[in-house]
């Protein structure tokens, strides 16, 4: 079946930069979806298609998808932010696929 | 805007079955895909259900496969979750959501707030 690793959590100071990998055997063929997930709270897509963003979803979010790799930025963090962070994928095989989160610390 | 309601959760004995139901608003239901995702508190997502448009083509995961049953009423702007023989590991909040296309293989665009189900004696 197939697999996407994401890092258990990062940490960023606000105004930096945070970046959260997602990876996966040729992830770079399909597409790649991102989810925020605040506590106590529903998941919410924040890009799909590797780098589109919904309406509503600022443009500090942006995502790039390549070879073995996917990552999702969040320029200039803010408090806000914090939240658990996952990745999404379609596979003809083993049909929808998250990874398995990331949790994004803002110190 | 999009609203997704769940209802139907609750505590059922191992063995036993329960209904789950998604009520849709804000959008044109019969145009898109539907999903069921289930979360573990504490742990992370898991893709249990999709269907598409018009309910043509059906996935489940294989933890569910043979269980439970997706199903929906586009007449009634509803999206159904029949879960068969609950397990312990069954355990967990029921999301209901949006696919951004007719087909069941896109991003999930909206999601709703979740039911919570848990199978204990």
């Amino acid at each position: 079946s197939y697999v996407l690793t994401q890092s258990p959590s990062v940490s960023v100071a606000p105004g930096q930069t945070a970046t959260i990998a997602c990876g996966g055997d040729k992830i770079g063929s399909k597409s790649l979806h991102w989810y925020r997930q605040r506590p106590g709270q529903a998941p919410e897509l924040v890009v799909y298609d590797d780098n589109d963003r919904p309406s509503g979803i600022s443009d500090r979010f942006s995502g790039s998808n390549s070879e073995n790799t996917a990552t999702l930025t969040i320029s200039g963090v803010e408090v806000g932010d914090e939240a658990d962070y996952y990745c999404h994928v379609w596979d003809s095989r083993s049909n929808h696929v998250f990874g398995g989160g990331t949790k994004v610390t803002v110190l | 805007e999009v609203k997704l309601v769940e209802s139907g959760g609750g505590l059922v004995q191992p063995g036993r079955s329960l209904r789950l139901s998604c009520a849709a608003s804000g959008f044109t239901f019969d145009d898109f895909g539907m999903h069921w995702v289930r979360q573990v508190p504490g742990k992370g997502l898991e893709w249990v259900a999709g269907i598409n448009w018009g309910g043509g083509n059906i996935d489940y995961a294989d933890s569910v496969k043979g269980r439970f049953t997706i199903s929906r009423d586009n007449a009634k702007h509803s999206l159904y979750l029949q879960m068969n023989s609950l397990r312990g590991d069954d355990t967990a909040f029921y999301y209901c959501a949006k696919d951004k296309a007719a087909a069941n293989i896109g991003a999930f665009d909206s999601w709703g707030q979740g039911a919570l189900v848990t199978v204990s004696s």
